[in-house]
């Protein structure tokens, strides 16, 4: 019930294409839903997040997509940069357990110029 | 600008010895979380303070891990005595709020031979 499934494990994209991620969770009492961008050497940085009140959420050329009767979210990253190979990370957390944020497994994103 | 900063950036040690990494979180955020990184576990919570005091430390190995905030500008993480199975890359956040953005610092990768 706790677990966050991210999917795909890892990635290839070609230049200017378009890459989804996709998160899958139980519990439907969570209610905040982050994506962190991570690159090597680096510690994970916040890119975008929504609440369960939206559907869609979008930054420049990250949109996430929630679909809460399925409990899934997504990651749609436009145009796609060899800029944003990096690891993705969804999450989530609710209310009652201080939004202890559970991960998901990460996705190893690369670009193709 | 404003950067969680963690130190040392590398430690290798033998079994056995004692290691202490250390955080200073951005100034201000009341919020300061430790994660654990491997590639076969993820992204792991160690433990968390709010306004200094421990909110959840059920992530860490209690007989061998402590993690403390001597004050607002300081927290640190001791392994006593370390083992290679806490070989990993150790990152400290630190936030507002649960709820909002964390900010990851660089991470202290941790060797244990």
């Amino acid at each position: 019930q706790q677990q966050v499934k991210q999917s795909p494990q890892s990635l290839i994209v070609q230049k200017g294409g378009i890459s989804i991620i996709n998160c899958a969770y139980e519990n439907t009492a969570f209610d905040y839903f982050p994506w962190y961008q991570q690159f090597p050497g680096k510690g994970p940085a916040l890119l975008i997040a929504i609440r369960p009140d939206v559907s869609e959420k979008k930054e420049g050329r990250f949109t996430i997509s929630f679909n809460k009767s399925a409990k899934q979210f997504s990651l749609h990253i436009m145009d796609s940069q060899p800029g944003d190979s990096a690891t993705y990370f969804c999450a989530a957390s609710r209310r009652d357990s201080n939004y202890q944020l559970i991960w998901g497994a990460g996705t190893k994103l690369i670009i193709k110029p | 600008d404003a950067r969680v900063t963690q130190t040392p950036r590398d430690k290798v040690t033998e079994m056995g010895q004692e290691v202490t990494m250390r955080c200073q979180p951005i100034l201000g955020h009341n919020t300061v979380f430790w994660y654990r990184q491997t590639m076969m576990q993820g992204l792991e919570l160690l433990a968390y303070f709010r306004n200094r005091a421990p909110l959840d430390d059920s992530g860490m190995p209690k007989d061998r891990f402590s993690a403390e905030m001597p004050d607002a500008t300081l927290a640190t993480l001791k392994i006593q005595p370390s083992e290679p199975r806490d070989s990993a890359v150790y990152f400290c956040a630190s936030g507002w709020r649960e709820d909002t953005e964390a900010f990851f610092g660089q991470g202290t990768r941790l060797t244990v031979v």
